[in-house]
């Protein structure tokens, strides 16, 4: 079964950081890239940034440039979002989700994992 | 970036009725589109690659459409399960971009 199990719920002050982890299962994790996404309360999906697995590139979307970081641990096939200074503005749903297929060195979006699967969702809390 | 505007923001329905959204696109983006289905406190589901491409396991219900910068997706036939909001994603070029969403409300 593939699927991609996030870790659990983070409430943080105003200013920390937090870092959420995303365990791929049933496919090879080098395979595609992971997205990372987020949907605040009452307002649509917004994306953050992407990283591929196995050269470790990453792309980030310039509102979370500076404050974003993607990485992760092949041996554990395991995703990380780490988002820094944080303010109540960044209370959300995150999720992470795959993306483009990697194969050979080229990378490219297809049908077979387009954003599915999608990890279940980590509630990030940031209040005083 | 590219803006993604979706239309209407909201719609109400009845069970058997068809429903159509319209996405357009701030700039072409030939047919780098994605529809997803998200309901209150669960994940997006992803239901159309590439305008047109049903994602496998999608009911033959949902349809979509467009190139260039206008898109629609289609519901047949609406069902109680259905009712969701309904998002686009251009995935032309990074970063990837969201309409911003139409909730499928039941009338």
């Amino acid at each position: 079964q593939v699927q991609l199990v996030q870790s659990g719920a983070e409430v943080r002050k105003p200013g920390a950081s937090v870092k959420v982890s995303c365990k791929a299962s049933g496919y090879t994790f080098s395979n595609y890239d992971i997205n990372w996404l987020r949907q605040t309360a009452g307002q649509g999906l917004e994306w953050l940034g992407w990283m591929n697995p196995l050269t470790g590139d990453t792309g980030y979307a310039q509102n979370f440039q500076g404050r974003l970081t993607l990485t992760r641990n092949t041996s554990i096939s395991t995703a990380y979002m780490e988002l820094s200074s944080l303010s109540s503005e960044d209370s959300a749903v995150y999720y992470c989700a795959t993306g483009r297929y990697c194969t050979t060195g080229v990378c490219f979006p297809t049908a077979d994992h387009w954003f599915d699967p999608c990890g279940q969702g980590t509630l990030v809390t940031v209040s005083s | 970036d590219i803006r993604m505007t979706q239309s209407p923001s909201s719609v109400s329905a009845s069970v058997g009725d068809r429903v159509t959204i319209t996405c357009r696109a701030s700039q072409v983006i030939h047919n780098y589109l994605a529809w997803f289905q998200q309901k209150p406190g669960k994940a997006p589901r992803s239901l159309i690659f590439a305008a047109s491409r049903l994602m496998s396991g999608v009911s033959s219900k949902f349809s979509g459409s467009g190139s260039g910068t206008d898109f629609t997706l289609t519901i047949n036939s609406l069902q109680p399960e259905d009712f969701a909001t309904y998002s686009c994603q251009q995935y032309e070029s990074y970063p990837f971009t969201f309409g911003g969403g139409t909730r499928v409300e039941f009338k």
